[in-house]
Formats: C-alpha cells, structure tokens, sequence
C-alpha cells in the first residue's frame, strides 16, 4: 500500500530565509511524487513531479524538490521564502506499478512566512 | 484554457437528505477523480472515473458513488448524508487513466455542511 508522511504539522520561516517542507513516502514499485499547494478556499495547485530521472526537480514559483531514493523522502525546498507562500502544502505519491489516478497524499503541512 | 469547475461552490444540508457535486473537467481531459477533505482525515481518494467508467475506488461506504457522461462531465451523489459527511469535496482532471504519469488539477471545491 502507498503511503505518504509529513511530520511537521506546521513550519515558521522568516521571508528572505530558505524553507524546507519534509516528506516521506512508502510504495511498493517505483514512486511518482508530486507536490501540491492549497490557499484558503481554494483548491489544489500543482507544483511540481518527479518521475524519474534528475533527483533535484524544479517546479512553479521557484520551487524545487529533492528526491532521495535510499532515505524515501522527497523534501519541498525554496532558496529564498515569500510572504505569499503562506499556505498549506501536500506531497502525493502514486505507485508507479499501479493503474490509474488514485493518488495518495499526505496530511499537508501549513507553512507560514513571517515578514 | 478554463479550468476545472464545480458546482455548487457551497451546500447546506440536513442529515438524512441526499445531494449531487458537479464537476466539469478542463477541455480535452478524460480521466476525472474525486477527493473528499476534511480536517481530520485529510484528503481521502473517493473514485476516479474515464471513458464513464469507474477505475478506482476509495475506502468510502456505498453511501458515495459517482457516474460521468460522455462530455467527460462528473456527478457525484452522497445518499443519506450524515454530520460527518461534511467536508470540502475537491474534483480532479487529467488527460488520460492508466499508467501514463498526468498531472492532476483541481477545481476550488464544494463545501457542503450537513446540519
């Protein structure tokens, strides 16, 4: 079964600081991870996939992520954090071996940038 | 290109009543999944319909299905709605099923409050 991990319920970053949203995954083949955003009221925005290939992927609003097979971890990543990222973020993973688009996702982390 | 559009965007209903999500996919996508949110459980795959067939099915009681037409348009019914059938329901296009990789999107929503 997939499952999808992200122990920070919240994380606080100072706007100008890097960020870092964590997640860990458990599939039994090949993972295909996504990370997605949510603003109040609003649904769900895609930014970013990995496949395969390079484990550094760049995404939307200069975001990227690292996939880190040996640790089963695909942290969310940002060189320099906005106010505006302010919002709840999910990372998903979909089984590779599986068919169709029953992705899971994780139980969301609320980041929150401080001006 | 518009996006993923549902419909209502908010519903207030009383426990026992039955009620119906619409959700109209981005133009040219087949494959539309369905996703109940709540606080407590996070975001919890429902179904996943193509071609107007089902694909996939969540852990969700019978209470819950779902149909879609030969637009690619998606209906969602809960029957004998209960409190804890309360909840953000998020609906979700991509191109195709399968084991192709697609991005999912995201309509904004229904909110629907059972009283």
């Amino acid at each position: 079964a997939q499952s999808v991990a992200q122990p920070e319920d919240q994380v606080n970053v100072a706007e100008g600081n890097p960020l870092t949203v964590k997640c860990t995954y458990s599939v039994s083949g090949n993972p295909y991870l996504f990370w997605y955003v949510q603003y109040p009221n609003r649904g769900l925005q895609f930014l970013l996939k990995y496949i395969t290939g390079d484990n550094l992927v760049k995404g939307s609003y200069g975001f990227e992520a690292e996939f880190n097979k040996s640790q089963t971890s695909f942290h969310l990543k940002k060189p320099s954090a906005l106010v505006s990222d302010s919002a709840l973020y999910f990372c998903a993973v979909r089984d590779g071996g599986g068919y169709g688009q029953n992705f899971v996702f994780g139980p969301g982390t609320r980041l929150s940038v401080l001006p | 290109k518009a996006g993923v559009t549902q419909t209502p965007r908010y519903l207030i209903k009383t426990r026992g009543q039955q009620v119906t999500l619409s959700c109209s996919p981005i133009s040219g996508h087949r494959s539309v999944s369905w996703y109940q949110q709540t606080p407590g459980q996070g975001l919890q795959f429902l179904f996943e319909y193509f071609s107007e067939t089902q694909r996939n099915k969540g852990n969700f009681p019978g209470r819950f299905s779902g149909r879609q037409f030969s637009n690619s348009r998606s209906e969602m019914n809960v029957s004998t709605l209960e409190l804890g059938d309360s909840a953000l329901y998020l609906c979700a296009s991509s191109l195709t099923s399968g084991l192709g990789i697609n991005i999912q999107y995201f309509g904004a929503g229904t909110r629907l409050s059972v009283l």
